[in-house]
């Protein structure tokens, strides 16, 4: 069954200063795709990132970049030099292939709640 | 680029009532809608799969008698808390997926509050 493990619940860091999120996900297809998004306090999720599992090119985005390592089957998200405005719940996702080769739903981790202090 | 205008954005709403939560897709065509519901300081959970004509699909433990969903069009779903307790306050979300099946676009949610 597939699943998707944030084992970081909060994370407190100090503005500038760089930060990982983990994400472990368990899959037992090959084909699947992975996300990232953002969950300010109003609520609305903020789409960052789709990585599709033939893909394990690492991404870099302005401050945000990805890690990608199939071989330990985790999809990391690093903030370089963290500011206030990042503070959020963060959520790790994972979608397989469904039904005529589109996505199936979202399966989310529980989030890792970020607070970035000045 | 895709947008999903999700409403109201807020409810409060007396025990006993019912509550009715709109998703329209603006500039693309909705084949399938998801619905999460998201209770507080917690992660988001699916509860229905619904494709355009057909009766949605729900997830174990949902009542489908009180959460009825509709996707009567490719530009609009509708879920709907019948007979809403204050155990249904939580904050529901959609998610739609387009003709090409790839990317999910999310509506701004729904913050629902049963007194």
């Amino acid at each position: 069954a597939q699943k998707v493990t944030q084992a970081q619940t909060e994370i407190s860091v100090v503005e500038k200063e760089d930060v990982t999120l983990d994400c472990v996900y368990e899959t037992r297809d090959t084909t699947y795709y992975l996300f990232w998004y953002k969950q300010p306090p109003s609520g609305e999720l903020v789409f960052l990132i789709r990585r599709n599992s033939f893909d394990e090119q690492n991404e870099i985005s302005g401050r945000y970049s990805w890690n990608f390592q199939k071989s330990t089957s985790s999809f990391n998200f690093t903030i370089t030099a963290s500011q206030v405005v990042d503070s959020a719940v963060y959520f790790c996702a994972l979608s397989e292939e469904g039904y005529g080769g589109s996505q199936g739903n979202l399966i989310f981790g529980k989030g890792t709640k970020l607070s970035v202090k000045p | 680029g895709a947008v999903v205008s999700q409403h109201p954005s807020r409810v409060i709403c007396k025990s006993g009532t019912s509550v009715k939560i709109e998703c329209r897709s603006l500039d693309f065509q909705a084949t399938t809608m998801f619905w999460y519901r998201q209770f507080p300081k917690q992660s988001l959970m699916l509860m229905a799969t619904s494709n355009e004509g057909s009766k949605a699909t729900y997830e174990q433990g949902v009542e489908k008698d009180k959460f009825l969903i509709n996707h009567a069009s490719l530009t609009l779903s509708t879920l709907t808390v019948t007979s809403a307790h204050p155990e249904d306050s939580s904050f529901y979300i959609c998610s739609a997926r387009g003709l090409l099946g790839y990317g999910y676009t999310f509506g701004s949610g729904t913050r629902l509050t049963v007194v």
